[in-house]
């Protein structure tokens, strides 16, 4: 299976701020990157797949980048909505696996 | 209205089976693909299964393939995950959610999730 490995594992930041999460596969995945956000006692909400493109209705202040084996979610301008778990997944083939997940809190 | 509602959730004993259903509404169900996803008490997202979109192919996580199998009535708009030889460590929430199709393996709509508790 594709391994990914997510960082940091938790952070913190204010209002305002920027924040970057890292996410790192096993092997080479081409674009084959999805990222999503959980709040507490929801499901999931994809916000970017193929890598770089922002799901309809997502705000555009989350944005990806990457390819091969390293990905980004960066997160401008962070809002206190923002406090939440933030997944990578990978799904190059239909073995399809996520990162252990980012937690981030708005100070 | 678009939505996905997952059901058959509850408290089992270990060694027992017990099926989860999924009922699409507001899209053509018949469309998408479809996946179930779980999450045990505090942990990360854990993808199970997939079903193409006409019910002929499907594949599986290692850790459950064998144990549970993935269907769909799209006469239905139900999604289903058969489960047996529950274990303690199946405790999770489990959704079902919806292949974008346009990315693969990108999921645009999931349920709420329903609770599973495996436990003597």
């Amino acid at each position: 299976d594709i391994q990914l490995t997510q960082s940091p594992t938790s952070l913190s930041a204010s209002v305002g701020e920027s924040v970057t999460i890292t996410c790192r596969a096993s092997q080479s995945i081409s674009n084959f990157v999805s990222w999503y956000q959980q709040s507490p006692g929801k499901a999931p909400k994809l916000l970017i797949y193929a890598a770089s493109t922002l799901q309809s209705g997502a705000p555009s202040r989350f944005s990806g980048s990457g390819s091969g084996t390293h990905f980004t979610l960066t997160v401008s301008s962070l809002q206190p909505e923002d406090s939440a778990t933030y997944y990578c997944q990978q799904s190059y083939n239909t073995l399809i696996t996520f990162g252990q997940g980012t937690r981030l809190e708005i100070k | 209205q678009v939505q996905l509602e997952e059901s058959g959730g509850g408290v089992v004993q270990p060694g027992r089976s017990l099926r989860l259903s999924c009922a699409a509404s507001g899209f053509t169900f018949s469309f998408y693909a479809m996946h179930w996803v779980r999450q045990a008490p505090g942990q990360g997202l854990e993808w199970m299964a997939l079903i193409s979109s006409d019910g002929f192919r499907s594949n599986y996580a290692d850790f459950v393939r064998g144990r549970f199998t993935i269907s769909r009535d799209n006469s239905k708009n139900t999604l289903y995950l058969q489960m047996s030889s529950l274990r303690h460590d199946d405790t999770a929430v489990y959704f079902c959610a919806r292949d974008t199709g346009a990315a693969p393996g990108a999921f645009d709509l999931w349920g709420q999730g329903t609770m599973l508790a495996v436990s003597s």
